[in-house]
């Protein structure tokens, strides 16, 4: 089984709300990661987690916080957003965060701010 | 500061043509490339990567080379489909660490 599976696929929330993104996987990989991605641009790295512990925190701003409660399983908690942030959340995993090793994505989830 | 750069934006061809995609690199030698492959709405997927002292791989009609002298990557798809039609990115990794950073992508567009 080579899928990454998110949680939801389309959300839409108010700048008040908080809700989570949910991602899983079941490859054994040990890295997990979570991207922004805004239209006609690449994606973008948000937080890196290795062995279940944050490695790379790539400035983001606190409404967003990441969290790994097992080597499966990658939350993104959502708080306070800001229609800047309307985005496709894609979650990926590799099998370490170092070495020559290809990143499986899910298939995103749509974010609207609203 | 290190960069990777895909100079189209839109490549469009006709079917049965070799496709040939760009990735530039500056400020630094990354140890090896990757291929990603994405469609409207959906997350990338992995086509390829190639490492430094590798001059050339091959996957099916895909193939990818990679010159440390001009600093550059080429991706080429031969006999191509309009099945192929997406944005094509190159990727490298930065540090030691699997942190990607992702070139803008080459939207292309295969026409009957």
């Amino acid at each position: 089984d080579t899928e990454v599976t998110q949680t939801p696929k389309h959300l839409v929330m108010g700048m008040t709300n908080k809700k989570s993104l949910k991602c899983e996987q079941h490859m054994g990989h040990r890295a997990m990661y979570w991207y922004k991605q805004k239209a006609k641009k690449p994606p973008e790295l948000m937080f890196v987690y290795s062995y279940e512990k944050l490695s790379i925190n790539e400035s983001v701003p606190s409404r967003f916080s990441p969290e790994c409660p097992n080597s499966s399983l990658l939350n993104l908690h959502l708080h306070a957003l800001q229609p800047e942030d309307s985005a496709l959340y894609l979650c990926a995993s590799s099998e370490v965060d170092w070495g020559p090793y290809e990143q499986y994505f899910g298939p995103g989830t749509r974010l609207t701010v609203t | 500061s290190q960069k990777i750069e895909q100079n189209s934006e839109a490549l469009n061809i006709q079917e049965g043509k070799t496709a040939t995609l760009t990735c530039n690199y500056t400020n630094y030698s990354p140890a090896y490339l990757q291929w990603y492959r994405q469609d409207p709405g959906r997350g990338p997927v992995f086509l390829l990567l190639i490492r430094e002292n590798e001059k050339e791989k091959r996957k099916e009609r895909l193939k990818v080379t990679f010159d440390t002298t001009l600093k550059q990557s080429l991706f080429h798809i031969t006999a191509s489909q309009p099945a192929d039609s997406a944005t094509y990115l190159c990727a490298s990794m930065t540090g030691g660490y699997n942190k990607l950073i992702f070139g803008a992508g080459t939207r292309l567009a295969v026409h009957p």
